[in-house]
């Protein structure tokens, strides 16, 4: 079953815009992940944002939680033509000891 | 860095054939998993191992089964293929209990075997 759903599946945009991805899920959760896959490779990890965290950052990512209306929000800021990729979001259930992903976004970064 | 080797990149089998797709790590990482990734419906768990000759089903184990003789070594085996099968199989490892009991903290995933049974 899938636990974590993104939203929009398909995003287009250009060089230098930003660059936002949610992600929602159905139960309780211990973290949430977001990963990176270029086109026919594995899956790269970005960052972790645990439950009782609400951002985080990493260089050009922010990431949000609202554990309350279970979502995460994925930010790219001045977006690059190497940032052209597949966003999946992670997210491990409580006592699961496995992360689900969702069917991810596929981001195009116009040069 | 952690590398996650997947033995083959790309495998054409026919329907029936059994199947190995093997994986090592380099890490000591406890837990193993094997996804497979299909188009429009994300990566999907088929089985996963915290410990040496240790397995636990995940949403998909049926055609699959899995072999974890050493620490680095997370083998998956399709006994008999099916064209169903054919899919980007992706291997993963992780620490065991990064940031708190049972939890799978951050995954370090291979390149991915993309199988085709004919």
């Amino acid at each position: 079953s899938q636990q974590g759903e993104e939203d929009p599946q398909a995003l287009s945009i250009q060089e230098g815009e930003n660059a936002t991805m949610n992600c929602s899920y159905k139960t309780s959760i211990n973290n949430l992940q977001w990963y990176r896959q270029n086109s026919g490779r594995g899956l790269v990890h970005l960052i972790l944002i645990r439950s009782n965290e609400r951002e985080k950052h990493s260089g050009r990512l922010r990431v949000t939680l609202d554990t309350s209306k279970k979502s995460s929000s994925l930010l790219i800021t001045a977006s690059r033509a190497a940032d052209t990729a597949s966003y999946f979001c992670a997210t491990d259930a409580h006592a699961a000891g496995k992360s689900t992903f969702g069917d991810g976004t596929t981001l195009t970064v116009k040069p | 860095d952690v590398k996650v080797t997947q033995s083959s990149r790309y495998l054409v089998k026919r329907t029936g054939e059994k199947v190995f797709l093997e994986c090592v790590q380099d890490m000591d990482h406890e837990n193993m998993f094997w996804y497979r990734q299909d188009p429009g419906l994300g990566l999907r768990l088929i089985y996963f191992s915290y410990d040496v000759k240790m397995k636990e089903k995940g949403d998909i184990p049926e055609g699959y089964s899995v072999s974890r003789e050493k620490k680095e070594r997370f083998s998956l085996i399709l006994e008999s293929a099916s064209t169903n099968q054919t899919s980007m199989y992706l291997c993963a490892s992780s620490l065991w209990g990064t940031g708190g009991f049972a939890t799978t903290g951050e995954l370090f995933f291979g390149e991915g075997s993309r199988l085709t049974v004919l």
